[in-house]
């Protein structure tokens, strides 16, 4: 069974650019959940994706998108990046199932810093 | 917005000692999970509570669930070394028909040899 992963590890922009952070699912999961960590802080829940389609999200920007894809890898793409955007971005899957609450699997996460 | 609030923050120890670790909010939740985060990976679930009063036990630790399902505790026996790191409450609500979690900001733990 392999775990949840995520790409890059690191990463460095500057204010105004663009990122694409990518994750793979765990095997025979079909739901994956974009988390944002800042620094002494705890995983701050951006969207989730079910089926290709966005199934939740929160109090975040438009500014950061998503994708699913067949497979159920993912990407977060956040756009015209600020300096607070500045965090570790947690991946989680899990296999949803209507009535109960899915436990998730976290990725080791990406750390992206903004200049 | 349902907030999760975790107590204390920062925890400093010896091995050997007791600690309790708590997680508090005014909002009712369907289950609330503890993770524990080392520096560089992500959480890694510990258990999962589901019913008021529940009691989870995994080896030295102990984990509660309020009667109210509006707070938890999580109680570690004889702390060693290898406890220290992030440990992470989170609580679930429906919210059309997914399950929305909401993390607290975590207490970190250091366990001195």
């Amino acid at each position: 069974e392999t775990g949840v992963t995520q790409s890059p590890t690191h990463l460095i922009k500057t204010r105004g650019q663009q990122v694409t952070l990518r994750c793979s699912s765990q095997s025979g999961h079909n739901t994956v959940s974009w988390y944002q960590q800042a620094l002494g802080q705890g995983p701050q829940f951006i969207f989730q994706y079910y089926r290709e389609e966005e199934n939740g999200r929160g109090n975040f920007p438009p500014r950061f998108s998503g994708l699913q894809f067949p497979n159920y890898s993912s990407e977060l793409n956040v756009n015209a990046l600020e300096l607070d955007d500045s965090a570790l971005y947690l991946c989680a899957s899990s296999l949803f199932a209507v009535g109960f609450a899915e436990t998730q699997y976290f990725g080791p996460g990406t750390r992206l810093l903004v200049l | 917005t349902q907030l999760l609030e975790q107590s204390p923050q920062f925890l400093s120890i010896q091995e050997g000692e007791n600690l309790t670790v708590y997680c508090n909010s005014s909002s009712v939740f369907s289950s609330l999970q503890w993770y524990r985060q080392e520096p560089g990976e992500g959480p890694v679930l510990l258990v999962t509570v589901v019913t008021g009063g529940e009691v989870k036990k995994l080896k030295r630790l102990t984990f509660q669930f309020g009667d109210a399902r509006k707070d938890s505790s999580l109680h570690i026996t004889a702390a060693q070394p290898g406890d220290t790191g992030l440990y992470l409450c989170a609580g679930e609500s429906p919210a059309g028909g997914s399950y929305i979690p909401t993390f607290g900001r975590g207490t970190s733990l250091i366990v001195h040899p």
